[in-house]
């Protein structure tokens, strides 16, 4: 079972805001979200994580709901190599469950 | 520098023909993981290590094993390729335990079964 949701693409325009939606209505109190995304044939790459509070790095920002059931990435100000497809993923324990992913598309 | 290292990046093997993947790490994490992503899909984690505790997802297909016979290195064991295994293997490692850490992945393997 998916553990989360995400919309299979979006379009941005290069230099505005990339918001990238995730839905995780079945998290628990302690499971934390995660970010990567993938460049085609790359291996997934690290963006940014978080539990309860919102989150900022010189990469990007995380939005976490106050009921956890949802959180944002945000990509303050996207280049055209920030075209990649960005996954959403709940750990539990250990284990990472990757999200079917967004295919971020940065148009010039 | 620090680093999950695949080999080879591209591996050819016959229908039905033995084919081992390979995965070392520079990192000396805990955790150790294997995960299957075919085209156009998300990373599937068919299973991981935490240091030699061997952990399988329930719906791993027997036909895959693993092996890790120290903290470095991480084998995947494919005994009757098909062709439906043809896939990107990515390997995978983190610190592991209830620290919030994130995962470090190798670049990958893509396995053609002919």
């Amino acid at each position: 079972d998916a553990k989360t949701t995400q919309p299979t693409s979006m379009d941005c325009a290069e230099g505005r805001a990339a918001n990238l939606p995730c839905n995780h209505s079945t998290i628990s109190g302690n499971e934390y979200v995660y970010w990567y995304r993938q460049i085609h044939s790359q291996g997934p790459q690290y963006i940014i994580h978080g539990l309860k509070n919102n989150e900022t790095n010189e990469m990007a920002s995380l939005i976490i709901t106050e009921d956890r059931k949802s959180s944002t990435l945000i990509l303050p100000h996207a280049t055209l190599r920030d075209t990649a497809v960005y996954y959403c993923i709940v750990r539990l324990g250990n284990q990472f469950y990757f999200g079917t992913g967004t295919s971020l598309t940065v148009i010039p | 520098d620090a680093m999950v290292i695949q080999n080879p990046r591209y591996q050819v093997t016959q229908f039905g023909k033995p084919v081992t993947l390979s995965c070392s790490q520079t990192l000396n994490h805990n955790v150790m993981y294997w995960y299957q992503q075919k085209s156009s899909q998300a990373p599937k984690l068919l299973f991981h290590y935490y240091d030699k505790d061997f952990n399988n997802e329930a719906d791993t297909p027997d036909n895959f094993q693993s092996r890790r016979p120290n903290t470095s290195f991480c084998f995947l064991d494919i005994r009757s390729p098909g062709l439906g295994d043809a896939a990107m293997y990515l390997c995978a490692t983190s610190l592991g335990g209830n620290s919030p850490y994130e995962q470090y992945f190798g670049p990958g393997t893509r396995l053609t079964v002919t």
